[in-house]
């Protein structure tokens, strides 16, 4: 299993503002992931996020608004820059054994005002 | 791409009743698949899993999920519920190193 930590747990931020948020994970894996779950919906992937290279985006989400970091095996962040109501939301980080299963933060229950 | 299909928004059963919720994903190849739960105010577990093998898969609870291959298909099912089943339920697929989720249903079980 994978324990993973997510800092900060909730924040309610200003429009127009960013907020980075941190994933730390026990042990060392080679893919994380960050999803957003907005209020009523699924778990939508943002994107992925190996280390040594720039993270994959899927469709609907850009680098420019969600930056991401992932400066070694056991760490990540998300950024929501420029943030509007619309990106309130739960934005969860997860690691993927390939062939196990998802393990998920207890996530970042984001409020913009 | 892969999707994944959830028939079921929202359930409400009577305790002791017989429960299965419906998944169905699209993606041609290799599949894992996965059902997930979150109880009210907590995160996100697993409830089970398939990746190869015997199709019926038992899980944690009670709970257990066929494959069927040539439905695309990994309904969730329960034979008696209870009242602390109550959660949102998620179906999932891993296809090309990603996990896909399904727009989930919500359970509710009346005592």
């Amino acid at each position: 299993s994978a324990v993973i930590s997510q800092k900060p747990s909730r924040d309610i931020c200003q429009r127009g503002t960013s907020l980075t948020i941190q994933c730390q994970v026990d042990s060392q894996v080679t893919m994380m992931f960050w999803y957003r779950q907005q209020p009523g919906q699924s778990l939508t992937l943002i994107a992925t996020a190996n280390q040594g290279s720039e993270a994959t985006y899927e469709s609907g989400f850009v680098i420019d608004k969600f930056p991401i970091s992932r400066p070694n095996l056991t760490f990540s962040t998300l950024t929501v820059s420029n943030m509007s109501p619309e990106d309130s939301s739960i934005y969860l980080c997860s690691v993927d054994r390939v062939a196990t299963e998802a393990f998920f933060g207890q996530g970042t229950r984001l409020t913009v005002v | 791409a892969q999707s994944v299909s959830q028939h079921n928004h929202h359930v409400i059963l009577s305790e002791a009743a017989s429960l299965e919720l419906g998944c169905n994903y699209s993606y041609g190849g290799t599949v894992n698949l996965f059902w997930y739960v979150q109880y009210p105010g907590q995160h996100l577990q697993l409830l089970l899993k398939y990746f190869s093998g015997d199709p019926l898969v038992k899980g944690i609870k009670g709970f257990e999920a066929e494959f069927i291959k040539s439905k695309f298909s990994f309904n969730l099912r329960k034979p008696s519920v209870q009242w602390s089943d109550t959660a949102e339920y998620f179906c999932a697929v891993n296809a090309n190193d990603k996990i896909i989720f399904g727009k989930g249903t919500r359970l509710h079980i009346l005592p």
